[in-house]
């Protein structure tokens, strides 16, 4: 069963660069990264998404290593509005989305 | 553009009662996904529609089963309601199937089955 491996839980103090790494060390080569979240009472939100190369949007940035073995979410300067569950999500052969249990971020005023 | 929505928000249920829930997607998209929440199982895939045709299935009981209409709404139902099915039940819509395609997520119903 393919799955990505995040920690349980971060902490990051507010107006700070956020750093969400993942691991999916089983990756194969044509099998996307999707970052989503969810906030609180809502349902999951999209962040952004990557296959090699790194990725910006207005929202964050994806880091993608080489090996594609990993993978990081930068949120570069976080808001109390970015806690929330942050699920990486390695999309493969039949196309739907499994999520694991996520790392909770929580934001320090 | 309007989101996801998904109607009712709330439901309360009794033990083998039958229930089922609504979808509209974004205007335009064409693909439709069910997900099931609970606090013991994460978000669990349920099931893909795509031009009306289950596309995709998870690892759930026949009792939980779906369809997809012509305007791309979709609905799901649950029959034989157990207390175990009490979730947020979350529906997700995409332009259309692939993996590359964004999923937006509608705000949930939440069922209680008492």
């Amino acid at each position: 069963d393919a799955k990505t491996t995040q920690p349980n839980s971060m902490e990051s103090n507010e107006e700070e660069p956020v750093h969400l790494p993942c691991n999916h060390s089983t990756i194969s080569g044509t099998d996307y990264i999707h970052w989503y979240r969810q906030l609180p009472s809502q349902g999951p939100e999209y962040v952004i998404h990557g296959l090699t190369s790194n990725v910006n949007n207005r929202m964050a940035s994806l880091a993608i290593a080489e090996d594609r073995k990993s993978s990081t979410l930068i949120l570069h300067r976080a808001t109390l509005r970015d806690a929330a569950v942050y699920y990486c999500i390695r999309i493969f052969g039949n196309e739907k989305l499994t999520f694991g249990t996520g790392t909770r971020l929580t934001i320090i005023p | 553009k309007a989101g996801v929505t998904q109607t009712p928000r709330y439901l309360i249920k009794t033990r083998g009662q039958q229930v089922t829930l609504s979808c509209s997607p974004i205007s335009g998209h064409r693909s439709v996904s069910w997900y099931q929440q609970t606090p013991g199982q994460g978000l669990q895939f349920l099931f893909e529609y795509f031009s009306e045709t289950q596309r995709n299935k998870g690892n759930f009981p026949g009792r939980f089963s779906g369809r997809q209409f012509s305007n791309s709404r979709s609905e799901m139902n649950v029959s034989t309601l157990e207390l175990g099915d009490s979730a947020l039940y979350l529906c997700a819509s995409s332009l259309a199937l692939g993996r590359g395609n964004t999923q937006y997520f509608g705000p949930g119903t939440r069922l209680t089955v008492l």
